[in-house]
């Protein structure tokens, strides 16, 4: 089955206690992107990667990193989590732009006390 | 510049109904408007999308009606069904950015 999977799909952390949020995909897509998703703001995009060791900043990258060794996998990762990085996040696949369908992982709810 | 506005933040229709979202935009340099649904507990899925070179797209129940001189575009859901019932997101993209709006969070009753 063609998916997209992230894990842990929920986690609940300290502040500083640094933590990677993974993100994997089945359909050798090009591109991949991560996403927070808070209430009334919509999904806002963190970081995307067009390809293997290519990756760039989007909208609110401030906090977070990433890294794309491998085409299938996009780990999203927080150094030094802090209470505003609660949040729900999303991974997303698409063939090789971002205006292809973005296919969505299931979601990652983390909370940081 | 980057921002999408979108209206209402929640809507109430009646079975067999219209549901009717507005999205407007600024950046003309946006060059895809596609449409995501999402439902409790889901990741965002594609259910329609549009380029600006055309004014409507339409996909069974559901229309994009699209005016580039006023830079807004909107969803339309021609006798909506309970099972419509989600969350709807507009959202644009240019280059490899993409912008979301804040959501709809649509109710049809039975």
């Amino acid at each position: 089955e063609a998916q997209v999977t992230q894990n842990p799909r929920y986690l609940i952390t300290v502040t500083g206690k640094k933590l990677t949020v993974t993100c994997s995909q089945n359909m050798n897509h090009e591109y991949m992107s991560w996403y927070r998703q808070d209430p009334g703001l919509g999904l806002r995009q963190i970081y995307y990667s067009m390809n293997v060791e290519v990756t760039d900043k989007g909208d609110v990258p401030e906090g977070y990193k990433v890294s794309r060794k491998e085409k299938r996998n996009f780990p999203l990762i927080l150094e030094s989590p802090s209470p505003n990085q609660t949040s729900l996040y999303f991974c997303a696949s698409s063939i090789n732009r971002v205006s292809d369908e973005q296919f969505f992982g299931p979601g990652t709810r983390l909370t940081v006390l | 510049q980057q921002q999408v506005k979108q209206s209402p933040q929640s809507l109430i229709v009646q079975k067999g109904g219209i549901s009717i979202i507005n999205c407007a935009y600024e950046n003309t340099a946006f060059d895809y408007f596609p449409w995501y649904q999402q439902f409790p507990g889901k990741g965002p899925a594609l259910l329609i999308a549009i380029r600006p070179d055309v004014s409507e797209k339409k996909e069974g129940r559901f229309t994009i009606s699209f005016n580039k001189s006023a830079k807004q575009f909107s969803l339309h859901i021609m006798d909506s069904q309970p099972g419509d019932s989600a969350t709807y997101f507009c959202a644009a993209n240019y280059g490899q950015n993409f912008v979301f709006g804040p959501g709809t969070r649509l109710s049809v009753l039975p």
